[in-house]
């Protein structure tokens, strides 16, 4: 496509449960970031992935969280046993390669509303 | 997560009037961004600045890149109604690929 995107663009789900998030990042792009966004609030990075380079994961809040990358262009982020304070927009960029911030291009995000 | 201050935290302007906005680190940074994001969308980016002192402007949207490295301000001449909504700075350090986000500035503008 011509931009990124991400799926689902609304999710709702009870506290406990596991979600998975999904970003399609632009065609040929190599590196891939997940921020999550409280309401009011700015972009809180939480994981980076860079070729197949290893992942870097410093902003992932807990260990309920986890991202994977396959075949270097898909990426699900995950939340297992979400929390109320998972609450929040989770964004997906991609950009052509890493150290470029001008070429970051965001998704639309997914919204997770944990009841 | 670590966020940088933004200021003004928001915005009411009548369409015409000129807009300016700041952010401010404790940390040296070696890009600012700016970037707006509109309701239900992902940030945009407006401009990227790469050098300290560096005064770069996009249209009616003028940046500047502190000269201590820790600071950056976005003008906006000239409002107008498709200027709404909630701008961002952002800045990356030193060897490192992962932006630093401000807090936001929502801006609205009336007729």
């Amino acid at each position: 496509g011509a931009g990124v995107s991400q799926s689902p663009s609304n999710k709702v789900t009870e506290k406990g449960k596991d979600v998975e998030l999904r970003c399609d990042p632009i065609s040929g792009h190599t590196a891939l970031y997940w921020y999550r966004q409280s309401l009011g609030q700015g972009l809180e990075f939480l994981i980076y992935f860079q070729g197949n380079s290893a992942p870097d994961k410093s902003g992932l809040p807990s260990d309920r969280f986890s991202a994977e990358r396959t075949g270097g262009s898909v990426s699900t982020l995950t939340i297992q046993r979400t929390q109320q304070e998972d609450s929040a927009v989770y964004l997906c960029a991609s950009s052509r390669r890493a150290g470029q911030p001008d070429t970051q291009y965001f998704g639309p995000g997914t919204r997770l509303t944990v009841l | 997560g670590q966020q940088l201050n933004q200021s003004p935290q928001s915005m009411f302007i009548q369409e015409g009037e000129d807009v300016s906005m700041n952010c401010t680190s404790s940390s040296i940074f070696n890009t600012w961004l700016w970037y707006k994001q509109d309701p239900g969308e992902g940030p945009v980016l407006l401009i990227a600045l790469y050098k300290a002192g560096e005064l770069t402007s996009n249209g009616r949207l003028t940046a500047q890149f502190g000269i201590t490295r820790k600071d950056s301000f976005l003008n906006i001449s000239a409002s107008i109604p498709s200027d709404v909504g909630i701008y961002f700075c952002a800045g990356q350090g030193i060897n490192t690929d992962k932006l630093i986000f401000g807090t936001g500035t929502r801006l609205q503008v009336f007729p």
